[in-house]
């Protein structure tokens, strides 16, 4: 069975960061493309930030290039988001993905990360 | 970036139908057969209902259906249960730039 552990949230003030990791299991993690999807309150879902097996490929949403990296530890089967430079709009449970056929198909049970002063 | 366009709510008795749409543009929705449906429920994670369209994770039961005419999206939700009720979501690939496009959701009650 497939699990996604989502942790490392929580509040912060404008211009800080935060590290989220997201522990998996149940799956081959080291050949499946992963994703993080952040989801404000009372809003529809947004794509972040996806990686592939290898880590050799990243991509991310506009609004966070430069200020976010994704990354994996295959040996550990953990994802990660290093968040830099958080703003306020940045407010959101973030959920860890995993790829199925150009879908998500499975979901961590997300991290409320709070951005304010 | 634009997002898809669903109504906010929806609604139907038990055991009646419901649709569903999802709008979205040439270059997402129009372009692939990559679309998803995601259901909701109060303080939980999204779960996969429908992807590619109209095909059914393992689990997800028949009576959701899924479908795609143009740039407009559907899902379709018949013999409606309790259980039903929830916010659903869709979204859709959107190519190397974008990759990824969601709508804001609708609320559906039974009645």
């Amino acid at each position: 069975e497939v699990h996604l552990v989502d942790s490392g949230g929580g509040l912060v003030q404008p211009g800080g960061s935060l590290r989220l990791s997201c522990a998996a299991s149940g799956f081959s993690f080291s050949t499946t493309w992963m994703n993080i999807v952040r989801q404000a309150p009372g809003k529809g879902p947004e794509w972040v930030a996806s990686i592939n097996p290898d880590g050799s490929e990243k991509y991310y949403v506009a609004s966070v290039k430069g200020r976010f990296t994704i990354s994996r530890d295959n040996a550990k089967n953990s994802l990660y988001l290093q968040m830099n430079s958080l703003r306020a709009e940045d407010t959101a449970i973030y959920y860890c993905a995993k790829s199925g056929v150009f879908t998500f198909d499975y979901w961590g049970q997300g991290n409320l990360v709070t951005v304010s002063s | 970036q634009s997002g898809l366009t669903q109504p906010p709510s929806a609604s139907g008795s038990p055991g009646q139908s419901v649709t569903i749409s999802c709008t979205g543009a040439s270059s997402d929705v129009g372009l692939y057969n990559y679309v998803s449906w995601y259901q909701q429920h109060p303080g939980k994670a999204p779960k996969l209902m429908i992807y590619e369209v109209t095909k059914r994770p393992s689990g997800v039961p028949d009576r959701f259906s899924g479908s795609k005419s143009g740039n407009t999206a559907s899902l379709t939700v018949s013999g409606l249960q309790a259980e039903d009720e929830a916010d659903y979501y869709c979204s859709s690939y959107a190519g190397t730039n974008i990759h990824w496009v969601f709508g804001g959701g609708t609320k559906l009650t039974v009645l």
